[in-house]
């Protein structure tokens, strides 16, 4: 089955510079790669997500890169605020059937 | 149109008691997805479910823990003589046929004691 290695378990920046999360899958026929944001308590929240046919996609200051050739993707976070303190959850899949997540990474923007 | 709606939020069994869990998906999805994360850990898949039909419970305990997802009504996951080891969060999470995504409840809060 799929297996998905997350890096690193907990990140700390300062307020405005950039964080950058890392993941790797192992099943060539995954093909949907979401993040989901989780802040304490709370369930899971998707943010970005993209698809095998894309290799980069952006909202804002959130952005997604995707190498299927060497089967990572990354999440990237630009000018980071306090509120984007949580964990982070990456996850693999094919069409109709589960996720894959991540160990999670918990980020802390330090004011 | 509400989100997926999980009941109870939180609930404390006594070791060896029956746990039941609700999840009434999105309104429109069909599927229905259970996961399980213990304290300071990642979601890991239980089972998937259709109306009436189970399709992957690969991640499910084989013993003490069942799912179903009737015609009508919402999906229950019921865990069977609960364990300590059993306390954590279930979330389930809901798509629609043939999309991508799924959309996470606010997650059910099992304490054994």
């Amino acid at each position: 089955g799929e297996n998905v290695e997350q890096h690193p378990s907990t990140l700390s920046v300062q307020e405005g510079d950039s964080a950058v999360i890392k993941c790797t899958y192992s099943d060539s026929a995954s093909n949907y790669f979401p993040w989901y944001k989780q802040e304490l308590g709370k369930r899971p929240q998707l943010i970005i997500d993209i698809r095998s046919n894309v290799g980069e996609k952006k909202d804002q200051r959130i952005a997604v890169t995707l190498n299927k050739t060497a089967k990572h993707f990354s999440l990237h976070i630009t000018e980071t605020q306090p509120e984007d303190s949580a964990v982070y959850f990456c996850a693999a899949s094919i069409p109709g059937n589960q996720f894959y997540f991540g160990t999670g990474t918990s980020l802390t923007v330090i004011p | 149109n509400a989100g997926v709606m999980q009941n109870p939020r939180h609930l404390v069994r006594r070791r060896g008691q029956e746990a039941r869990l609700r999840c009434s998906p999105m309104k429109g999805h069909s599927h229905v997805y259970w996961y399980r994360q213990l304290p300071e850990e990642g979601l890991k898949f239980m089972v998937y479910l259709q109306k009436e039909n189970i399709i992957d419970e690969s991640g499910m305990p084989k013993e003490r823990f069942s799912a179903e997802f009737p015609k009508e009504g919402p999906s229950i996951l019921r865990i069977q003589q609960v364990v300590r080891g059993d306390s954590a969060a279930y979330f389930c999470a809901s798509s629609p046929l043939g999309e991508h995504e799924q959309f996470f409840g606010p997650g059910t809060r099992l304490t054994v004691l």
